[in-house]
């Protein structure tokens, strides 16, 4: 998908370096949350998801992880690479309201990493 | 790659036209969401059909209608487009309900002139 807002939360990191993306999300009710990486022309791709019940999961270089108490929500990248590149959306769903029905989605950060 | 996909690639229409985008499923999935996503924002929730019927929607006209086949696959219908309608089109299918993953299809970018 062309998420190529003009307008979207930037994030600079160097090759190698690790990124953290930040997520505050609205409902206070919601308990299962995704991240999603959306290159240019494509859809949003599922990096890894995880359930109120956690406040941390780790996937394959990625890791997030979730405060309740602040509804805050991160997603870190190990030892980031060019393909990293993208823009990043959090999701969140709440059974409560709507028994999960969908998935309301921030407003993205854009990666761009640096050679 | 997800198994989901979707038609057209690219559509071009006018103010007033009528136009369907059609989805298929991943295997095993049963459930099938829509997406609209402006430039630069995030996805915004449509609806959702669970075995050949609606099974929620969010803020969209009746404009906005869809259908669920037996076989999952699914179609997207907007009547009488307006140009705020351009947008990329997604849609996502997961097993069961949209409690569990859902995994996206390349989506469809439609551009209302």
């Amino acid at each position: 998908g062309e998420s190529v807002g003009l307008h979207l939360p930037t994030l600079s990191v160097q090759e190698g370096d690790n990124s953290i993306i930040n997520c505050a999300y609205s409902n206070s009710a919601s308990d299962y949350f995704i991240w999603y990486k959306q290159e240019s022309g494509k859809g949003p791709q599922f990096i890894i998801d995880i359930r109120s019940n956690m406040d941390k999961r780790q996937g394959q270089r990625v890791t997030v992880l979730l405060n309740k108490t602040v509804k805050h929500l991160s997603l870190q990248i190990a030892a980031t690479q060019p393909g990293d590149s993208a823009v990043y959306f959090c999701a969140e769903n709440s059974y409560r309201d709507n028994y999960g029905q969908n998935f309301v989605f921030g407003p993205g950060t854009r990666l761009s990493v640096l050679p | 790659e997800t198994g989901v996909t979707q038609s057209p690639t690219h559509l071009i229409k006018t103010r007033g036209q009528q136009v369907t985008l059609r989805c298929s499923s991943q295997s095993g999935h049963n459930t099938v969401s829509w997406y609209q996503q402006a430039l630069g924002q995030g996805p915004q929730f449509i609806f959702q059909y669970y075995r050949e019927e609606e099974n929620g929607r969010g803020n969209f006209p009746p404009r906005f209608s869809g259908l669920q086949f037996p076989n999952y696959s699914s179609e997207l219908n907007v009547n009488a487009l307006e140009l705020d309608d351009s947008a990329l089109y997604l849609c996502a299918s997961s097993r069961v309900t949209a409690r569990d993953t859902q995994y996206f299809g390349p989506g469809t970018r439609l551009t209302v002139l």
